[in-house]
């Protein structure tokens, strides 16, 4: 079946730094993936479709120049988190389209 | 933007008993899923039901769509503590993978030994 993997599980940063986070689709090409962010205890909200070879559409309220997002190959979508804030801690997990929606494991992000 | 509404947000039971959510949306829909995550923990992929079906059922769960009513509902039957979960709704409006799912708040089960 359909696997995606997500890198890292959880990552730890200062505040003011930047953080990459990776996720590949490892027995398939994505020609579009998706990154949702979850704040503890609520839902997951999509930010941002990831387009392979384009830009990336995002979801309004979710700063492009913040949350930058590359989709240089068919198997894999970056997001990177720029100048990170601790309002920035949450829970970023990534997903993928093959007949149906595969997810990553997810990323504990934690701004110290 | 998130569309769906899970009512209840929480649900605490004895293990046994049959737990109930459900979950309203807004807009057209091509499918609905249901996801379980444990705490802190990926999604967990449990049911899809079509916009065209009315029920569907997958060992102790059963989902039924009413698109008329734009509401779904998941029954888990005979729970167990390993159940203990938050579990969301999903919509997809095309279902060819182009838009992502928008989810539910979701409801947070807890199934008591």
């Amino acid at each position: 079946g359909a696997v995606v993997s997500q890198h890292p599980s959880w990552v730890i940063c200062k505040s003011g730094t930047s953080v990459k986070i990776e996720c590949r689709s490892l027995d398939f090409q994505a020609t579009t993936m998706f990154w949702y962010r979850q704040f503890p205890k609520q839902s997951l909200m999509l930010m941002a479709t990831s387009n392979e070879g384009s830009k990336a559409t995002y979801e309004q309220g979710v700063e492009k120049d913040k949350f930058l997002i590359n989709h240089a190959s068919l198997t894999l979508s970056t997001l990177t988190v720029t100048s990170a804030h601790p309002e920035d801690s949450s829970f970023y997990i990534c997903s993928a389209w093959r007949g149906g929606y595969t997810f990553g494991s997810g990323t504990r992000l934690t701004v110290v | 933007s998130q569309q769906g509404e899970e009512d209840p947000q929480a649900l605490s039971i004895q293990e046994g008993e049959n737990a109930t959510m459900n979950c309203s949306y807004k807009t057209s829909i091509n499918n609905l899923q249901w996801y379980r995550q444990n705490s802190g923990r990926g999604l967990v992929h449990l049911i899809l039901i079509r916009s065209n079906e009315r029920e569907k059922h997958s060992g102790r769960l059963r989902v039924t769509l009413d698109t008329s009513k734009k509401s779904s509902s998941l029954l888990i039957t005979a729970s167990r503590a390993a159940d203990t979960a938050s579990y969301f709704c999903a919509t997809d409006a095309t279902g060819g993978g182009a838009d992502g799912l928008t989810f539910g708040k979701g409801t947070h089960l807890i199934i008591q030994p």
